[in-house]
């Protein structure tokens, strides 16, 4: 198990294009989860999903914002048209139930730029 | 609704030295907390969690936490602090869905 995988990094784009992150979480997590950090601020909540079904999304996640879950497993996080306050860090988390006593585990994340 | 408030943003500590870091939280019901730490341009690591029982929780590199609910508190703290510590600590609070405090920096001084 090599833990919750981001990909990319780090992603630079115009402001008007459009970019996708994925998440690869822990195998045996049913749940999932996509947060947004900004400079100096704790993570927010955007969305998540349990298995393949997305159970709630935060007013945050505005209708350029569309994240999927197809199979359960890896997950994907699209923004159409971006604009300069898109600009964050995007952080996926997996879980298995927390009523089980487990927290989240945290990817190192995708740095977006929009310039 | 739930929230937390982290009520020092920056705090320096000489290495060797203890450590608190305070949160405060609000949640309607019997809460589960956490303690992340993040290093600069990297995700989060769970240091602790409280979810029942023990109100004195250990967790990871040394540090621990007490849940005091007459305070509504979470506070960590580190009897001796390593420059390795140095990062930005996240208290947060939730079931599925976690609320984070806004951080504080921990910078150690030699």
């Amino acid at each position: 198990d090599t833990g919750v995988s981001q990909d990319p990094r780090h992603k630079i784009t115009k402001r008007g294009q459009n970019v996708t992150f994925r998440c690869d979480p822990i195998s045996e997590h049913n749940r999932l989860y996509w947060y947004r950090q900004t400079l100096g601020q704790g993570p927010e909540f955007l969305t998540y999903f349990q298995n393949e079904a997305q159970l709630e999304k935060s007013r945050l996640l505005s209708d350029r914002f569309s994240a999927e879950r197809p199979k359960g497993s890896f997950s994907t996080l699209e923004i159409q048209r971006t604009e300069q306050g898109d600009s964050a860090m995007y952080l996926c988390a997996s879980s298995p139930r927390l009523e089980e006593g487990y927290g989240y585990t945290f990817g190192s994340g995708t740095r977006l730029t929009v310039v | 609704a739930q929230s937390v408030t982290q009520p020092d943003i920056h705090i320096t500590v000489s290495e060797g030295a203890s450590l608190e870091l305070r949160c405060n939280y609000s949640y309607g019901a019997t809460p589960y907390l956490f303690w992340y730490v993040q290093s600069p341009g990297q995700g989060l690591q769970l240091l602790l969690k409280y979810f029942s029982g023990d109100t004195l929780v250990q967790g990871i590199k040394g540090f621990e936490a007490e849940f005091k609910r007459s305070q509504s508190s979470f506070n960590l703290r580190k009897p001796s602090v390593h420059w390795s510590d140095a990062a930005e600590y996240f208290c947060a609070v939730g079931d599925y869905k976690l609320s984070f405090g806004a951080g504080t920096t921990v910078t150690v001084r030699a």
